[in-house]
C-alpha cells in the first residue's frame, strides 16, 4: 500500500462548481499535512497547511481526520485559474525524530475547470 | 525571496555515464530533498538531508547517492546512469525544522534524458 494516496482524478468541473479531493495516509505517526499546487511545467508550491481543527483560506478549506487517516481539500466557486494538479503531502518523522524527516507526496489529482 | 537553484534545466546523458545534479539554496535552510517526478507516479523522494554531511534514504534511493558538504548545497549523483532514470528531478529545501508552515521551496527542476 502506498504511504500517501489520492483520488485518481482527473476532475473536470464547470466554473463555479464545488470540488473536493481526498487523500489517505498509511502511517499513523504522520505529523503534519499539506496541500500543494503544481501548474503545468512548473514546480509545486504550497497551497495550504492542514490543521487538526480544519482551516480555511478564502475559497479553499482543508480538513484532517486522524482517526480515519485522511485529509481533504474543498474548493468552492471554482475559477479557471484553479486548473492545476493538487498534491497531498504528509510529513513522517525521520531518524532521531527530526520533524521534517520525510515529506511524502501523493501522486496528485488533476483538476480542470472549464467555462 | 527564497531561491533554490538547480544547475541544469536539461541534460542528455548516455547509459553508464556518471551524472551530477547540483542544487543550491540561499536561505540557510536546514533540510534539503531530492525528488523525481514521473507521469502517474507523482513526486517520489530519493534522498534527503537534515544537516551537513547527514543524509537519509527516501523511498527510491537505489542507483543514486547524495552529497552535502556545505549547508547550502545538496548534490544528487547517478553513478552509472540507466534509461529508467530518465525523469524530472526536483530539489527542495525547507525552513526551520519544527516550523508549522512546512513550506518546501523547489527549484525549477532538471529534466534528465538517458539514452
Amino acid at each position: 500500500r502506498k504511504e500517501v494516496e489520492q483520488d485518481p482524478g482527473p476532475f473536470n468541473v464547470p466554473e463555479g462548481a464545488t470540488v473536493a479531493f481526498n487523500c489517505t495516509y498509511s502511517n499513523s505517526a504522520s505529523q503534519s499535512f499539506f496541500w500543494y499546487r503544481q501548474d503545468c511545467r512548473k514546480e509545486p508550491k504550497l497551497l495550504m497547511s492542514v490543521y487538526s481543527s480544519g482551516n480555511e483560506d478564502g475559497r479553499f478549506t482543508a480538513q484532517l481526520n486522524r482517526a480515519s487517516q485522511y485529509i481533504s481539500l474543498l474548493i468552492r466557486d471554482s475559477k479557471l485559474s484553479d486548473s492545476a494538479t493538487y498534491l497531498c503531502v504528509v510529513n513522517l518523522p525521520g531518524a532521531g525524530g527530526t520533524s521534517y524527516g520525510k515529506l511524502t507526496f501523493g501522486q496528485g489529482t488533476i483538476l480542470t475547470v472549464h467555462p | 525571496d527564497v531561491k533554490v537553484t538547480q544547475s541544469s534545466r536539461y541534460l542528455v546523458k548516455r547509459t553508464g555515464e556518471k551524472v551530477f545534479l547540483e542544487c543550491v539554496q540561499d536561505m540557510d535552510h536546514e533540510n534539503m530533498f531530492w525528488y523525481r517526478q514521473d507521469p502517474g507516479l507523482g513526486l517520489r523522494l530519493i534522498y534527503f538531508s537534515y544537516d551537513v554531511k547527514m543524509k537519509e534514504k527516501g523511498d527510491i534511493p537505489e542507483g543514486y547517492s547524495v552529497s552535502r558538504e556545505k549547508k547550502e548545497r545538496f548534490s544528487l549523483i547517478l553513478e552509472s546512469a540507466s534509461t529508467n532514470q530518465t525523469s524530472m528531478y526536483l530539489c527542495a529545501s525547507i525552513n526551520i525544522p519544527g516550523s508549522s508552515t512546512g513550506e518546501l521551496f523547489f527549484g525549477e527542476g532538471s529534466r534528465l534524458t538517458v539514452l
